[in-house]
């Protein structure tokens, strides 16, 4: 069981472009996802809050409105990161608990996306 | 904000030896300690975690210790395995809903 898939796990686009990546819980319902960036050979930075049916909370330093969040399901959360450029080249993974355990829920990490801005 | 410090940033042991990895960390509201192993291009996966009420948890060769009163755990991996060669992040959280702060990361290399 809390399984998270993501997609796509790798994509290259054009300076300029925008990426949507998508997440989903595949065997129970994340009211709250997570999404967090990893740079080589360093820890993961998280980027925001993804919580069903409001807006996200984004973490200090991270433009929302670069990295679009949207949590329109309790098993599907999206990021679009708009107009790429080559510094957004990445590792994004994104992560969901399962509620009902209050502060200090499990994450469940899905497989990551590789970005590759050109 | 939560702070964490990880060491050692990288920690080289002999197949069969022990390895321990310890973190720190300033907010005395965190209550939810864990551990994850991160192979290369991969996600990070739990191997064990640890709740403020409970000073010591065991799973198999891995364990993790917790402090509350200095602030710090430990992650405690006995008889290493080449295929335990990995990054290892501790992360913490309970302060806000399910976020979790992570460590910087320590790479573990078992020679066999």
């Amino acid at each position: 069981g809390a399984v998270v898939s993501q997609h796509p796990s790798w994509v290259i686009c054009k300076s300029g472009t925008s990426v949507k990546i998508e997440c989903r819980s595949l065997d129970f319902q994340a009211t709250t996802m997570f999404w967090y960036r990893q740079f080589p050979k360093q820890s993961l930075m998280l980027m925001a809050t993804s919580n069903e049916g409001s807006k996200a909370t984004y973490e200090q330093g991270v433009e929302k409105d670069k990295f679009l969040i949207n949590h329109a399901s309790l098993t599907l959360s999206t990021l679009t990161v708009t107009s790429a450029h080559p510094e957004d080249s990445s590792f994004y993974i994104c992560s969901a608990t399962i509620p009902g355990l209050g502060p200090g829920d499990t994450q469940y990490f899905g497989p990551g996306t590789r970005l590759t801005v050109l | 904000g939560e702070n964490v410090e990880q060491h050692p940033s990288t920690l080289s042991v002999q197949e069969g030896d022990s390895a321990v990895i310890k973190c720190t960390y300033s907010d005395s509201a965190s209550n939810y300690f864990p551990w994850y192993k991160q192979e290369l291009g991969k996600r990070p996966q739990l191997i064990i975690d640890i709740r403020s009420n409970v000073g010591e948890k065991k799973d198999q060769r891995i364990a993790v210790t917790l402090n509350k009163t200095a602030k710090h755990f430990s992650l405690h991996i006995t008889e290493t395995q080449p295929e335990d060669s990995a990054v290892y992040f501790c992360a913490l959280g309970g302060t806000s809903y399910g976020k979790l702060t992570f460590g910087q990361g320590t790479i573990l290399t078992v020679h066999p």
